[in-house]
């Protein structure tokens, strides 16, 4: 079964920066792309990112809403993405998510609980 | 980017009613599309991937159509437990966007 563990949430000002990490199990990490998703009180949900595995040269992808202040990467050995954020602003308050895409239709099957990052000053 | 309109944003029906919720791609996305169900305070579901598809363990009332530009996901016969919000979601190209949800209600 597909586990995902989101930490690193919590209170930053603006212009801040702070690091999510997500612990997977479950499933060969090093074989799988991961991706994050963010989630506004009230709001939907919005694509933030995404790395591939190394066979894909661990690719990364961004939405132009956090491109140039966001960086995922992975460290394999650990089995853990990680979404570094920078620059933070009030707008990138939200409940972030890590996922992981299915090989089929890039699906996502698993879902962390996620974790809270809240910018104010 | 690929645009994805969700309709409607939200619904009233009744316990046993059949419900459809539609999402159009602003381009072509073959098959490339999935819903998830979200209730209060949780993580997304997945309910059907691929289009059609039905994820395990997800009762058989949800169904999923659609190719290409145009998608429907329906509930054949509303229950209490169904009350949720539902995104659709393409996943042919980065950035994997979402539809903006629909919010079933009871009647």
């Amino acid at each position: 079964e597909v586990q995902l563990v989101e930490s690193g949430g919590g209170l930053v000002q603006p212009g801040g920066s702070l690091k999510l990490s997500c612990a997977a199990s479950g499933f060969t990490f090093t074989d799988s792309a991961m991706h994050w998703v963010r989630q506004a009180s009230g709001k939907g949900l919005e694509w933030v990112g995404r790395i591939r595995s190394k066979a894909y040269s661990y690719a990364t992808a961004y939405a132009a809403s956090v491109k140039g202040r966001f960086t995922i990467s992975r460290d394999d050995s650990k089995n853990t993405a990680y979404l570094q954020m920078n620059s933070l602003k009030t707008e990138d308050t939200a409940v972030y998510y890590c996922t992981r895409p299915s090989n089929t239709y890039g699906d996502y099957v698993g879902w962390g609980q996620g974790t809270l990052v809240t910018v104010s000053s | 980017d690929i645009q994805m309109t969700q309709s409607p944003s939200s619904l009233s029906a009744s316990v046993g009613d059949r419900v459809s919720i539609t999402c159009r791609a602003s381009q072509s996305i073959s098959s490339y599309l999935n819903w998830y169900q979200q209730k209060p305070g949780k993580a997304p579901k997945l309910l059907i991937y691929g289009a059609s598809s039905l994820q395990s363990g997800v009762p058989s009332r949800f169904s999923g159509s659609g190719f290409g530009t145009d998608f429907t996901l329906t509930i054949s016969s509303l229950e209490t437990e169904d009350l949720a919000t539902y995104y659709c979601q393409q996943s042919y190209s980065t950035p994997y966007t979402f539809g903006q949800g629909t919010k079933p209600e009871i009647k």
